[in-house]
């Protein structure tokens, strides 16, 4: 079975910073999905950026990127110039290849932004 | 984008009442629906997959008596959790996603349960 593995419960950034939050998965297939989700007090769970395996680019969405390394499965979200509305949890999910199969979620990284 | 509707957002009742929590797909057709259970910090723990007009897969661990999903059509499924006690508490999701693989699973915002 895939597992997701965030070593980071807790990180805090001061504002205009930047952060790195790991995560680590095991799988032994070769089609997949990463994606990092940010879940706000509200709890909505909002998509934050997304990586195919087979895409050797590292995704970016404005001010959010991943180091993707495969071959250490490894897929870290790097947050830079960190705002106050970046404060939440942030979650790192797989998902296999095949359709219609469920996101794998990590604990989770609760990330704090000092003013 | 696509938009998940999940409702109620909130409900209190006693226990021993049984309490359904819909989750609809509003500009895409899902065929199939994915319900996941939050505890307060911790992680989304995924309850069963729901499958349109078949029966739903249940993950290791979740009583399928106490928790019924029916997906009766692309749009709509539903959870309800029978003779509902107090650790029946918590936050349910329910997500879905479009066809193709590639889509990425949009979210419901959730609904929190609260067993008297």
């Amino acid at each position: 079975a895939q597992t997701v593995t965030q070593s980071q419960p807790e990180m805090s950034v001061q504002e205009a910073e930047t952060v790195t939050l790991s995560c680590t998965y095991d799988t032994s297939e070769s089609d997949y999905y990463l994606f990092w989700y940010k879940q706000p007090p509200s709890r909505q769970m909002i998509l934050v950026i997304r990586q195919e395996a087979y895409k050797q680019q590292n995704a970016t969405e404005n001010r959010f990127s991943v180091n993707f390394q495969k071959a250490a499965k490894s897929f870290s979200l790097k947050i830079s110039d960190s705002q106050l509305g970046d404060a939440a949890m942030y979650f790192c999910a797989y998902r296999g290849g095949i359709r219609n199969t469920p996101l794998v979620f990590g604990k989770g990284t609760r990330l704090s932004v000092i003013a | 984008g696509a938009v998940v509707s999940q409702h109620p957002s909130w409900v209190i009742c006693k226990s021993g009442t049984s309490v359904k929590i819909e989750c609809r797909s509003l500009d895409f057709q899902a065929t199939t629906m994915f319900w996941y259970r939050q505890f307060p910090k911790q992680s989304l723990m995924l309850m069963a997959t729901s499958n349109e007009g078949s029966k739903a897969t249940y993950e290791q661990g979740v009583e399928k008596d106490k928790f019924l999903i029916n997906h009766a059509s692309l749009t709509l499924s539903t959870l309800t959790v029978t003779s509902a006690h107090p650790e029946d508490s918590s936050f349910y999701i329910c997500s879905a996603r479009d066809w193709g693989k590639v889509q990425p699973q949009h979210f419901g915002d959730g609904t929190r349960l609260s067993i008297l």
